[in-house]
């Protein structure tokens, strides 16, 4: 059963637009929630994360969003560039665990 | 740090064999993790050690898979007998807190 799930397989978007890749979760006890990029042959890196007494967390071109009362985070990317190209995971965590519950990614591709 | 080291890189086994992955995660680190990433189902979490006790194997999918961390530095993954259900990517990743450090994993395919 998926805690955490990213309905979109796959994004394509133009270099220089904005990506915006959505996640949502179904049990309430998450309190910490990540994203990770992924690419071909490598393992899951870290990118960004954000807890859940915020309801954003910026880092350079990268935002993650969280509406808890929905339920729902996204990761938006500004300016994309090629190089984002890769597969992104949403990942979550209760308080006090320290094991993560992924979904199922999110292959984005920037188009040059 | 070399980072988390996994081996084999890739592994083709035929079914009814046994399969051994192995881990070794970064020094300090006291926490490890096996997942297993399919199409249909991302990344799953299969088991985790604390301080090298397995917290929780809830995620293995049936006995034919076991875990062991005899150390702080060595984790191995064994499935026995394999089947070709069980070809994926394993992924070994270890922590101190919150943030994962993930090995580049083992492709395994059953045949």
């Amino acid at each position: 059963d998926q805690q955490v799930k990213q309905n979109s397989p796959s994004l394509s978007v133009q270099e220089g637009r904005i990506s915006i890749l959505n996640c949502d979760y179904t049990n309430s006890m998450f309190d910490y929630f990540l994203w990770y990029k992924k690419y071909p042959a490598e393992g899951p890196t870290f990118l960004i994360s954000i807890s859940s007494i915020k309801d954003k967390n910026e880092d350079g071109r990268f935002t993650v969003f969280l509406n808890k009362s929905a339920k729902h985070l996204s990761l938006h990317i500004v300016p994309s560039q090629p190089g984002d190209s890769a597969v992104y995971f949403c990942a979550a965590s209760a308080y006090g665990a320290n094991n993560l519950f992924f979904g199922t990614g999110t292959r984005l591709t920037v188009i040059p | 740090d070399a980072g988390v080291i996994q081996s084999p890189r890739h592994e083709v086994t035929e079914m009814g064999q046994e399969v051994t992955l192995r881990c070794k995660p970064i020094s300090g680190h006291n926490s490890l993790f096996w997942y297993r990433q399919t199409m249909m189902r991302g990344l799953e979490l299969l088991i985790y050690f604390n301080n090298n006790v397995p917290i929780d194997d809830s995620g293995m999918p049936e006995d034919r898979f076991s875990a062991k961390m005899p150390n702080a530095s060595f984790s191995t993954l064994k499935i026995q007998p394999s089947e070709p259900r069980d070809s994926a990517v394993y992924f070994c990743a270890s922590s101190q807190s919150y943030g994962y450090t993930f090995g580049s994993g083992t492709r395994l395919t059953v045949v």
